[in-house]
C-alpha cells in the first residue's frame, strides 16, 4: 500500500527554523513534493525533489534521499504569515499523480 | 493568464439536485485533476484528464461524473450526492514538461 507519514503539528517561535520531516513507502516514485496550504483556501506549490539532495529557495529548503524514502522541508526565519499546513506529495507515475501525506500544521508564536 | 480558476466558490445542494462545478485555465496545460479534500484531510485524487481524455478514475462513485469539453475547461457533474459528499473540490492544472500542478482556489460543497 501507500504510506506517507508527517507530524501533526509543530509549534514554533517567529524568527526561528523549523524541519518538517516526511517518510514514504509508495508503490512508485516520480518525484516529491511539498506545498503550503492556509486553512480554506488551495495549496500553493513549494519544492519539487526528484534527485538526492537539497534544493533551496530562499527562506525554505528541501531535501531527499530516495534510498531511506525520506525528505525534509526546511523553514529558516519563521514568519507569522508561515502558520497553515504543509504538505508532503509523492509523485507516483507518469501522469502527475500524486499520494498526499496528512499534513503537519505549523504554528508560529510570536 | 497564470492561474486556475473555479465556479462556483460555494454550493449547496440537495441529495435530489443535480449541479455541476467548472473548472478552467488558460496556460496550455494538457493535464487536468479533480481532487477532494475533507475538513483537517489531505486532498484525494478523484480523476485525471490528459489531453482531454480521461486517463484515472480512483474508483470514484459514478454520482460524480468528470467531462473535459476542451482543453481549458474540466467540469465535474454531480448528481444524487450524500451529505458525506461535502468537502473542498480542487481542480489542478499541470503542463506535462513541467512537475507543478497548479491548484484552483476550489468549490466548497455542502450536501443537505
Amino acid at each position: 500500500g501507500q504510506n506517507i507519514d508527517q507530524p501533526t503539528e509543530m509549534t514554533a517561535t517567529e524568527g526561528a527554523i523549523v524541519q518538517i520531516n516526511c517518510t514514504y513507502q509508495t508503490s512508485g516514485f516520480n518525484g516529491l513534493f511539498w506545498y503550503q496550504q492556509h486553512a480554506g483556501e488551495a495549496p500553493t506549490f513549494l519544492s519539487y525533489n526528484v534527485l538526492d539532495g537539497l534544493e533551496e529557495k530562499g527562506r525554505f529548503s528541501s531535501f531527499l534521499s530516495r534510498s531511506k524514502g525520506y525528505s525534509y522541508l526546511l523553514l529558516k526565519e519563521l514568519q507569522m504569515k508561515d502558520s497553515a499546513s504543509y504538505l508532503c506529495a509523492v509523485r507516483t507515475d507518469s501522469w502527475g499523480k500524486l499520494q498526499f501525506g496528512a499534513g503537519t500544521q505549523v504554528v508560529v508564536t510570536p | 493568464d497564470t492561474e486556475v480558476t473555479q465556479t462556483p466558490k460555494h454550493l449547496v445542494m440537495g441529495m435530489t439536485n443535480k449541479k455541476s462545478l467548472k473548472c478552467e485555465q488558460h496556460m496550455g496545460h494538457r493535464a487536468m485533476y479533480w481532487y477532494k479534500q475533507k475538513a483537517k484531510k489531505p486532498p484525494e485524487l478523484m480523476f485525471v484528464y490528459s489531453y482531454e481524455k480521461l486517463s484515472i478514475n480512483e474508483s470514484v462513485p459514478s454520482r460524480f461524473s468528470p467531462e473535459c469539453p476542451n482543453s481549458s475547461l474540466l467540469n465535474l457533474h454531480l448528481h444524487a450526492l450524500q451529505p458525506e459528499d461535502s468537502a473542498l473540490y480542487l481542480c489542478a492544472s499541470r503542463d506535462r514538461g513541467n512537475d507543478e500542478q497548479f491548484f484552483g482556489p476550489g468549490t466548497r460543497l455542502t450536501v443537505l
